[in-house]
């Protein structure tokens, strides 16, 4: 059964940094592509960036590029979020997500319990 | 960049089949393909429709996606309405630059 748990979620003040972790198990970390999903408690999922599973190739959303690092340990299992230059709207419940495969079509097929990020004076 | 553009809230009554749509605002559900996720409150969203219209193994025949290439806008139809599919949709799909994207959320309520 995959399991994706997030940690590293805290209250950090308007312009301070924060490191997200994902330690994953359940499935051959290594094959798959790894996401990073948002969502201000009560409102609409925003994805945030996912990282392949070749550890190179990846894609952030323009509210983050820049800001926002994505990483993997594929020995350790773990994905990361490293957050710089944090704002108030970057408060949210951030999911880790893992990408599926089937049929040709491509979604996540398992989800975290998210861990919150709180940005505030 | 991309918007999905789906209606804040749905009812209907149990039973009954309700159906959620999710716009685009450019480019197309048939280049770039459409999921649907439910995500109940307190839970992480789960995958109810992938590539349109396919079904992941355990997911109801109840939950059914289509597209509309002429209006550029999908659907979700849930039919035989019950009490546990109340819960948030989200449509989600990609630019052209393969970001994904998210539709803002349906509420379903099930009266």
């Amino acid at each position: 059964e995959v399991h994706l748990v997030e940690s590293g979620g805290d209250v950090v003040q308007p312009g301070g940094s924060l490191r997200l972790s994902c330690a994953a198990s359940g499935f051959t970390f290594n094959e798959y592509t790894l996401h990073w999903v948002r969502q201000v408690p009560g409102k609409g999922l925003e994805w945030i960036s996912l990282l392949a599973w070749d550890g190179h190739t990846t894609y952030y959303a323009d509210s983050v590029q820049g800001r926002f690092t994505i990483s993997r340990d594929n020995s350790r299992n773990s994905l990361f979020l490293e957050m710089n230059n944090l704002r108030a709207e970057d408060t949210a419940l951030y999911y880790c997500a893992k990408e599926g495969q089937d049929y040709g079509g491509i979604y996540f097929d398992s989800w975290g319990q998210g861990t919150l990020v709180t940005v505030s004076s | 960049n991309v918007i999905l553009t789906q209606p804040h809230s749905v009812s209907e009554s149990p039973g009954k089949t309700v159906t959620i749509s999710c716009t685009r605002s450019s480019g197309s559900f048939a280049s770039n393909s459409v999921q649907w996720y439910q995500q109940r409150p307190g839970s992480s969203p789960t995958i109810m429709i992938f590539e349109n219209h396919q079904r992941p193994s355990g997911v109801p025949d109840r939950f059914s996606g289509s597209i509309d290439t002429s209006s550029n806008s999908a659907s979700l139809t849930v039919s035989g309405l019950r009490t546990e599919d109340e819960a948030d949709y989200f449509c989600q799909s990609y630019d052209d630059d393969n970001l994904w994207v998210f539709g803002g959320g349906t509420k379903l309520t099930v009266l």
